[in-house]
């Protein structure tokens, strides 16, 4: 069973306005996540993590989430999109327990449109 | 300090080849993480190492094998390629609890079997 689940393959919007990436995880999985970000021909860069605590979550580059456990779902925000926001952008869970993993999802392609 | 150093950046082998791909972590890092990243997927989990020992494998064939050395650098090895293995590698380098708090990613080994 997939642990996370990105429903949108792409998501395009204008610079400057704001955009939320979806995120939905499963109830198996211990509630560690992640958003990391991909820009073309790179390795993936820590965006942001919840691990406890509060359940909005401010990360890198003017990005945050918010922590939802009734709706099971981890949604990427940003008020204000800049061209350079331009990337894939891919929700993940840490499992602990036996084997320890970070599984991602399919991943979300953000196109900021000038 | 250096980042997560990966080797070679790109190759391209012929099906029934064997290939070994190189990690380096960050300094103070003991563990690394190995991710299979198929063009327009998420990054599959394939291998954990933490120091030596293998402590996470995920759902791929025998003909991937790894290995971690007492600087805590690794290696990938693919036997009998397949055209199917042709990705992007990545290795993520972390702490001992494998990715709890965040991997750092190097930039990838993109992988072409013809």
């Amino acid at each position: 069973a997939q642990s996370v689940t990105q429903l949108d393959s792409q998501v395009p919007v204008f610079e400057e306005a704001p955009v939320e990436l979806r995120c939905n995880y499963s109830s198996s999985v211990s509630v560690y996540l992640f958003w990391y970000v991909q820009y073309p021909n790179q390795g993936l860069q820590l965006l942001l993590k919840y691990l406890s605590g509060s359940t909005l979550v401010k990360g890198i580059n003017g990005f945050e989430a918010e922590f939802n456990k009734s709706q099971t779902s981890f949604h990427l925000r940003k008020p204000s999109v800049h061209i350079s926001d331009t990337a894939e952008y891919f929700c993940a869970a840490y499992h602990s327990g036996g084997y320890q993993k970070v599984t991602f999802g399919t991943g979300t392609k953000l196109q900021v449109i000038p | 300090d250096a980042g997560v150093t990966q080797s070679p950046t790109h190759l391209i082998k012929t099906r029934g080849q064997h290939v070994t791909l190189r990690c380096s972590p960050i300094s103070g890092h003991k563990s690394v993480s190995w991710y299979q990243q198929v063009l327009g997927q998420g990054p599959q989990f394939i291998f954990q190492y933490y120091e030596k020992e293998e402590r996470g494998r995920g759902n791929f064939p025998d003909r991937f094998s790894a290995r971690q050395f007492p600087n805590y650098s690794s290696e990938l090895n693919v036997n009998a390629l397949l055209l199917g293995d042709s990705a992007l590698y990545l290795c993520a380098s972390s702490d001992l609890t494998g990715g709890l708090y965040g991997y750092t990613f190097g930039s990838g080994t993109r992988l072409t079997v013809v």
